[in-house]
């Protein structure tokens, strides 16, 4: 079975600083990795996904995460936050081999934008 | 076009109670899932249908819940005999085809109030 751990809970970070949300996976196959973000009083909306080659993934408002299989990590970072970036950030797992696995998520990290 | 929808947005019941909670997915999609999540967690896994079909129901908590899909579009999450335990935001999503590489789609869920 697959695991996620999101250590952080909560992450203050200055406007226009870098921030970097961690994720630890757990798992003994191959798997596909997700970043999913629930902005206040929204549902849940994919940021962005692993699923094969380039380990380096990006979304489109500047966010990226890098896959790295010998730490088991996805963390997600951004060299300059904005206001906007204020939200719940979930770390997800799934395994490759089984194309209709679900989906397992982590506890979730929430993103403070100091001003 | 139109998101997945879910109603009602809020649920109170007491003690005991059966409640049924709806999702419409996005039209076309044949995948749906349920989750729910509980405060301070991130969603957790209940039920994939692919279809009209519960293709994994491995996350139903126990035999209290249940959900059907009996048209392929609609669908309702159906709790006996509630607890206060079963207080969570119940999230619903739909995939076009149910393969993990395919974004899901999340409602903005149901929160549920057992008193």
């Amino acid at each position: 079975a697959q695991s996620v751990t999101q250590l952080d809970s909560q992450v203050p970070v200055f406007e226009e600083a870098p921030v970097e949300l961690r994720c630890n996976y757990s798992s003994s196959v191959s798997v596909y990795l997700f970043w999913y973000v629930q902005y206040p009083n929204q549902g849940l909306q994919l940021l962005l996904k692993y699923l094969s080659g380039s380990t380096l993934v990006k979304s489109i408002n500047g966010f990226e995460a890098e896959f790295n299989k010998s730490q088991t990590s996805f963390h997600l970072r951004k060299p300059s936050v904005h206001i906007s970036d204020t939200a719940e950030y979930f770390c997800a797992v799934s395994a490759s081999w089984n194309r209709d696995d679900k989906i397992i998520f982590g506890k979730g990290t929430r993103l403070h934008i100091l001003p | 076009g139109a998101g997945v929808s879910q109603t009602p947005s809020n649920k109170v019941t007491e003690k005991g109670k059966y409640v049924e909670l709806r999702c419409d997915p996005i039209s076309g999609h044949t995948a749906l899932y349920w989750y729910r999540q509980s405060l301070g967690q991130g969603p957790e896994f209940l039920i994939y249908f692919q279809g009209t079909g519960a293709a994994d129901d491995s996350g139903l908590p126990n035999d209290r819940f249940f959900a059907v899909r009996p048209e392929g579009s609609v669908s309702t999450l159906k709790i006996q005999r509630t607890e206060r335990g079963d207080s969570a935001v119940y999230l619903c999503a739909s995939s076009p085809t149910g393969q993990i590489n395919n974004e899901q789609f999340f409602g903005p869920g149901t929160r549920l109030t057992v008193l």
